[in-house]
């Protein structure tokens, strides 16, 4: 599975959008791009998910470039509950172990 | 809310004592996983169940079990405890075994002393 690498932490203020970038170099042919935000002491929760160009839903956006060697998670208007760790992860469908390889996330701080 | 639970929320072992923690997954999902999470760390995967069987492993030792069960309801244990151990177990439910998008449970907070 992919590695993927993304900054450590960002901080951003209330009603500001927010753009996580995460790299994944070694991106392979069949491997999908998911993002999951988690809060202290809480499982991860799906974001959002794509595989190419750009997918929106009710709670952010993502932008995967034709490369697919990077992807941006994009947050509209942060609120201060939008505090949390913000994980990158890619990995292939129909395989045969649904296994999720989570690196150390982003912890996106969001002041008033 | 996910629709995943997990039993207990918190637990207590001193070390090389057992425990198992249990799971039920979503309505309609028949695929279990469970990872471990240290303090400041990512999830990293021990095992996942689907229609009962052991579909995958990480590296984990085999004093991490699990079952999964009819219900698709799952339990880990973890044999001869060690202080390591302490971190948070959270299962994780989908529907098949090929990529499906998981959702997480609360967790289950061990500590090992």
């Amino acid at each position: 599975l992919a590695k993927t690498t993304q900054p450590i932490s960002m901080d951003s203020y209330e009603g500001q959008e927010v753009n996580i970038t995460c790299s994944h170099n070694n991106i392979a042919t069949n491997d999908y791009i998911t993002w999951y935000q988690q809060f202290p002491s809480q499982g991860p929760r799906f974001i959002i998910q794509g595989y190419k160009t750009k997918v929106t839903n009710e709670v952010a956006s993502l932008f995967i470039p034709a490369d697919r060697k990077s992807s941006t998670l994009s947050l509209p208007r942060v609120s201060l509950s939008d505090t949390a760790v913000y994980y990158c992860l890619v990995g292939a469908y129909g395989g045969a172990t649904n296994k999720l390889i989570f690196g150390t996330g982003t912890l996106l701080a969001v002041q008033p | 809310e996910t629709g995943v639970t997990q039993s207990p929320t918190h637990l207590i072992k001193t070390r090389g004592q057992q425990v198992t923690l249990r799971c039920s997954s979503q309505s309609g999902h028949n695929t279990v996983s469970w990872y471990q999470q240290a303090l400041g760390q990512g999830p990293q995967f021990i095992f996942q169940y689907y229609r009962e069987e052991e579909n995958g492993r990480g590296n984990f030792p085999p004093r991490f079990s699990g079952l999964q069960f009819p219900n698709y309801s799952s339990e880990l244990n973890v044999n001869a405890l060690e202080l390591d151990d302490s971190a948070l177990y959270l299962c994780a439910s989908s529907f098949g075994q090929g990529g499906e998008t998981q959702y997480f449970g609360p967790g289950t907070r061990l500590l090992v002393l």
